[in-house]
């Protein structure tokens, strides 16, 4: 079927909102990753679901990000008091099982003014 | 700590020609070595990939040349068409191949001149 889906494509939000960026993996992909790539950068690691369950959220850079992938299929990146650093382009990525190759989607571009 | 080093930045090719773009680690535990290209606006695609066990991977026009006494990894694309400009980013996860906790270089754009 389709590949990984990202909404909203874009996002812009002022300093101190909250936002949410939504990954819709591939059908069947048990394993979810999210990474954060910044202008310039590789992707960086951020979260890694098995399930439903974070298997390895060592990447999340304080406790302001938090992720949740409630049914064990899509999944939600949640960020509080977003702040002008946050912006970045937020990749989702699945895998069958971890050891699978990971597919990457078009990823979500959040701007904070 | 950068522990994927990559070089060049930027590279620019004239169509046919060879590419070439290089990647240093530091950590020895690593042991998988991918590398994606990315179109812009698309997410990060895998290429091809390579273990320590071998020197040299080879998929079509595109090569893995891999020094392990170096710590050092190379992309080779041959006969660079137009259609192979985008960013490269070579990558690398840690021992156990758990794949999932991948390390990226910075990236290389490539430019295929036609």
């Amino acid at each position: 079927g389709a590949g990984v889906s990202q909404t909203p494509s874009n996002k812009v939000t002022e300093k101190g909102k909250y936002v949410e960026l939504r990954c819709d993996p591939i059908s069947g992909h048990t394993a979810l990753y999210w990474y954060r790539q910044s202008l310039g950068q590789g992707p960086e690691f951020l979260i890694y679901f098995q399930g439903t369950g974070a298997a390895d959220d060592s990447g999340l850079p304080n406790d302001r990000f938090f992720a949740v992938r409630p049914e064990g299929s899509v999944s939600t990146l949640k960020i509080q008091r977003t702040e002008r650093g946050d912006s970045a382009v937020y990749l989702c990525a699945s895998s069958l099982s971890p050891n699978n190759e990971q597919f990457f989607g078009p990823g979500t571009r959040l701007t904070v003014l | 700590q950068q522990q994927v080093k990559q070089s060049p930045q930027s590279l620019i090719v004239q169509k046919g020609g060879i590419s070439i773009i290089n990647c240093a680690y530091e950590n020895t535990a690593f042991d998988y070595f991918p590398w994606y290209q990315q179109f812009p606006g698309k997410g990060p695609a895998l290429l091809i990939a390579i273990r320590p066990d071998v020197s040299e991977k080879k998929e079509g026009r595109f090569t893995i040349s891999f020094n392990k006494s170096a710590k050092q990894f190379s992309l080779h694309i041959m006969d660079s068409q137009p259609g192979d400009s985008a960013t490269y980013f070579c990558a690398a996860d840690l021992s156990g191949g758990s794949n999932y906790k991948l390390t990226f270089g910075k990236g290389t754009l490539l430019t295929v001149n036609p």
